[in-house]
């Protein structure tokens, strides 16, 4: 298997509800990354990993704490979201260095709050 | 700050013809990156290209081409003879160079929507 996995691909929660997204590389990278897609609005940037540690938290409200307990993967944990909260979350893989080496991203898990 | 603009929300074209989508950044730095990434309909962004700030070539591959003009900023994106698998969403973005064993961090524009008609 190649290439950056994320499951589920759909997801529909309840605001009290506790779930978590998975994410998983195939690629040898050594940095991983979280971003949230939301209508209309441009990709934005949550958590970075790099090297397994985290790098980057962009003001991201602690509903939503991830976890990367290796290098292949990535997890984001959600507890008591809210409806503005639905969006596409999609990972992604990179190699570090000085080269700024592109993102690999995964399909994404669809959110739905309700 | 970085800012990536992509002024065009659709664009709707008929097969065989050509397209350019514009894409506008800003930056301070005097070291960065461009990227092109393709949205299709599955979700997953696909890598199309990266080019760094000391490089204006022009780059061509296949249908694709790619015009890198610094003086204005723009790193714009042109398909010839368009064909339906085109469509899709395609973002333009931004990176600032990190030395090594830092991770990349992409500002992303707010892509563009083609949709290619038989």
């Amino acid at each position: 298997e190649t290439g950056v996995t994320q499951t589920p691909r759909h997801l529909v929660m309840g605001m009290t509800n506790k779930k978590s997204l998975k994410c998983e590389q195939h690629l040898g990278h050594n940095a991983m990354y979280w971003y949230k897609q939301s209508a209309k609005k441009p990709l934005e940037l949550m958590f970075v990993y790099s090297l397994e540690e985290r790098v980057e938290n962009n003001s991201v409200p602690s509903r939503f704490s991830p976890e990367c307990p290796n290098s292949s993967h990535l997890f984001l944990h959600l507890h008591t979201l809210q409806p503005e909260d639905s969006a596409l979350y999609l990972c992604a893989s990179s190699l570090t260095g000085n080269d700024n080496s592109p993102l690999h991203f995964g399909n994404g898990t669809r959110l739905t709050v309700t | 700050a970085q800012k990536v603009t992509q002024a065009q929300t659709e664009i709707s074209v008929v097969e065989k013809e050509d397209v350019t989508l514009d894409c506008v950044y800003e930056t301070r730095d005097t070291t960065y990156y461009l990227f092109w990434y393709k949205q299709p309909p599955s979700g997953e962004l696909v890598f199309l290209i990266r080019r760094n700030s000391f490089d204006e070539q022009n780059e061509i591959s296949g249908r694709y081409s790619w015009n890198f003009q610094k003086s204005t900023s723009s790193f714009n994106f042109t398909i010839t003879a368009s064909q339906v698998v085109d469509s899709a969403v395609y973002f333009c973005a931004l990176s600032e160079a990190f030395g090594a064993g830092t991770a990349s961090k992409l500002t992303f524009g707010t892509g563009t929507r083609l949709q290619v008609t038989l």
